[in-house]
């Protein structure tokens, strides 16, 4: 058990839908990060962030946003969903100090997003 | 970060030392070589990582080159559950933005 937790574990939607995933760090970590898997393309890191403000930003569509809360919860907001939206995505957590420390992450088991 | 390259797949006898290679001919001075594991469609879970001196944990070894442009992960006796995929990835200050590339899938066979 990393202490991430992630939910829902699955999730079942229509094109066009709009749904969110939420993640709890592991107790004490302050930075959050987004990555999608899908089946072509591997792990897709999306976005990162550190005691509530945005750090680092990947390869997240327009469509995608994400915000991390007060008490360090972290939801990713996924609109007008379309087929290739369906993918597996992960929370990690680390970054008990700076956010920029060199700390290995913490994944969660993850979601799994059927667009159908 | 810099790119990595790794086989796309290895097997290993149960019980056997399985030693997975990784090039990372660019890294920089700062830059970590970080392993992960992904067990089916589990999460990643870290393994071992390390800068330029070998490392070992409960898990596994790490042996760097001394130029750091490769690594080997060594699982000293590899078991079934160690079926896996493996990434190596190198990571600069900034922890979230390493890119996990297709990884080597490990198959242990009895």
């Amino acid at each position: 058990d990393s202490g991430v937790t992630q939910t829902p574990k699955h999730l079942i939607t229509a094109t066009g839908q709009r749904v969110t995933l939420r993640c709890s760090p592991r107790s004490g970590d302050l930075s959050v990060y987004w990555y999608q898997q899908s089946l072509d393309q591997g792990l897709q890191f999306l976005i990162q962030y550190y005691n509530g403000e945005e750090r680092a930003k990947g390869n997240i569509l327009e469509r995608f946003s994400a915000q991390q809360f007060p008490d360090l919860h972290s939801e990713l907001n996924l609109s007008s969903l379309e087929l290739g939206d369906s993918a597996l995505y992960f929370c990690a957590s680390s970054g008990r100090d700076r956010p920029t420390t060199n700390e290995k992450l913490f994944f969660g088991s993850g979601t799994q997003l059927s667009v159908l | 970060d810099a790119k990595t390259t790794q086989p796309t797949s290895m097997d290993c006898a149960e019980g056997r030392a399985a030693n997975l290679p990784c090039n990372h001919s660019t890294i920089s001075g700062n830059e970590y070589v970080y392993w992960y594991r992904q067990i089916h469609s589990q999460g990643p879970q870290y393994i071992i990582h390390g800068l330029k001196n070998n490392e070992t944990n409960e898990m596994a070894s790490l042996i760097i080159t001394e130029d750091r442009k490769s690594s080997t992960l060594i699982l000293p006796h590899a078991t079934l559950r160690d079926t896996a995929v493996y990434y190596c990835i190198v990571r600069g200050p900034n922890a979230g933005k390493s890119t996990f590339g297709d990884g080597t899938t490990l198959t242990v066979k009895p």
